[in-house]
């Protein structure tokens, strides 16, 4: 069965510093696909990022990386730099290939005070 | 854009009433999802739907049911609402062709059952 566990339920950084959100997935399949979502004050979640297991390089946007590995089965987020407009829960989630939903970790409170 | 749009941002009902919750996308999209998310558990499926007339269980399909009567058009129905259904219900939609990947949200309703 498929799953997604954020360990860190919540994270209070100081602007400028940078930070880590953590995401451990578990799947059978050998193709599968990795999210991350952000949902600020205003409830919307927004689509951050996808990626395919078969691509484990590396991706950066701006102060935003995402750091992929299949060995340790993780897809870690991190935000350099962080600013009071990067506040919001943070999701990760997987979708198995074939057709399934997204599963959905339980989110990260991230908290950035100026 | 793709715009996904909810009928009320804030519901409040009471226990045993009939409760309607719409959900519209304006991008053709063929998958759409309902999710409700309370505090500690992240967001959990309720039901999705990859067509017209076509429905899925999702994870917590209990007292819930739905109805895609249009394309663009996802609707999630509480037959007799309890205090337990108490949360945010948040709507999503997917093109059928991107793995049910990359999903995009409305801004949720809060939904407070007395």
């Amino acid at each position: 069965a498929q799953k997604v566990t954020q360990a860190q339920t919540e994270i209070s950084v100081v602007e400028k510093e940078d930070v880590t959100l953590d995401c451990v997935y578990e799947t059978r399949d050998t193709t599968y696909y990795l999210f991350w979502y952000k949902q600020p004050p205003s409830g919307e979640l927004v689509f951050l990022i996808r990626r395919n297991s078969f691509d484990e390089q590396n991706e950066i946007s701006g102060r935003y990386s995402w750091n992929f590995q299949k060995s340790t089965s993780s897809f870690n987020f991190t935000i350099t730099a962080s600013q009071v407009v990067d506040s919001a829960v943070y999701f990760c989630a997987l979708s198995e290939a074939g057709n399934t939903p997204l599963v959905f970790g339980k989110g990260t409170r991230l908290s950035v005070i100026a | 854009d793709v715009k996904v749009t909810q009928s009320s941002r804030y519901l409040v009902k009471r226990t045993g009433e009939k409760v309607f919750l719409e959900c519209v996308q304006d991008m053709d999209h063929e998958n759409m999802f309902w999710y409700r998310q309370d505090p500690g558990l992240g967001l959990r499926l309720i039901y999705f739907s990859y067509d017209v007339k076509m429905k899925e269980k999702g994870d917590i399909p209990e007292g819930y049911s739905v109805s895609r009567e249009k394309k663009e058009r996802f609707s999630l129905i509480l037959e007799s609402a309890s205090t337990n259904q108490t949360s945010m219900y948040l709507c999503a939609s997917s093109l059928l062709g991107q793995q049910w990947g990359e999903q995009y949200f409305g801004p949720g309703t809060r939904l407070t059952v007395t």
